[in-house]
């Protein structure tokens, strides 16, 4: 059973750029959320996706985007990059059952993204 | 949407003695409520968590009591051990799909 994999595991970019960061679910998982986790804080959440689909958002702009593929993988997108987006980007991934929640959230180790 | 508060931010107790965390939720929907520890720079993981159906839940030294009507939540480790020093964070969702996380608190178990 592998667990959930992220990419790259540090980043560095300038303001208004875009960055791109990458979760590989845990096997037999189909549900991946994203965390934001600024700096002795705790994770917030920006959105959840299923079966390729967002299915929840927390409160953060229309400039923070995502994609699930069909293998479950994931993706997040920031766009327009302010200096404040400087944090750790967690994905949990979890098993949703037909008509239920999800289950238990594993995380991956993160991306520090560094915006200067 | 839904609000976690975490009390205290920062915890140092001896070695031996035990520790307790305490979160408030807003929603009285929600019904999951997990506890993660963080040890620094690593990736929080999951340690116990409750549902709402239940009232106390033990593992070992780690137990979890929650109180619907308040809606409030606990997590005590008994024993402590310097291994123990890390991150807490609990959480709670409707079931998972929009899990909102407390601000932590920082356990120091002291030798």
């Amino acid at each position: 059973e592998t667990g959930v994999t992220q990419s790259p595991t540090h980043l560095i970019k300038t303001r208004g750029q875009q960055v791109t960061l990458r979760c590989s679910s845990q096997s037999g998982h189909n549900t991946v959320s994203w965390y934001q986790q600024a700096l002795g804080q705790g994770p917030q959440f920006i959105f959840q996706y299923y079966r390729e689909e967002e299915n929840g958002r927390g409160n953060f702009p229309p400039r923070f985007s995502g994609l699930q593929f069909p293998n479950y993988s994931s993706e997040l997108n920031v766009n327009a990059l302010e200096l404040d987006d400087s944090a750790l980007y967690l994905c949990a991934s979890s098993l949703k059952a037909m008509g239920k929640g999800s289950e238990k959230l594993f995380f991956g180790s993160g991306t520090q993204l560094s915006v200067l | 949407g839904e609000n976690v508060e975490q009390h205290p931010s920062t915890l140092s107790v001896q070695e031996g003695d035990s520790a307790v965390i305490k979160c408030t939720y807003s929603d009285s929907a929600s019904n999951y409520f997990p506890w993660y520890k963080q040890e620094l720079g690593k990736r929080p993981q999951l340690i116990i968590d409750i549902r709402s159906n239940v009232g106390e839940k033990k593992d070992q030294r780690i137990a979890v009591t929650l109180n619907k009507t308040a809606k409030h939540f606990s997590l005590h480790i008994t024993e402590t051990q310097p291994e123990d020093s890390a991150v807490y964070f609990c959480a709670a969702s409707r079931n998972n799909n929009d899990m909102r996380f407390g601000a932590g608190t920082r356990l120091t178990v002291k030798p």
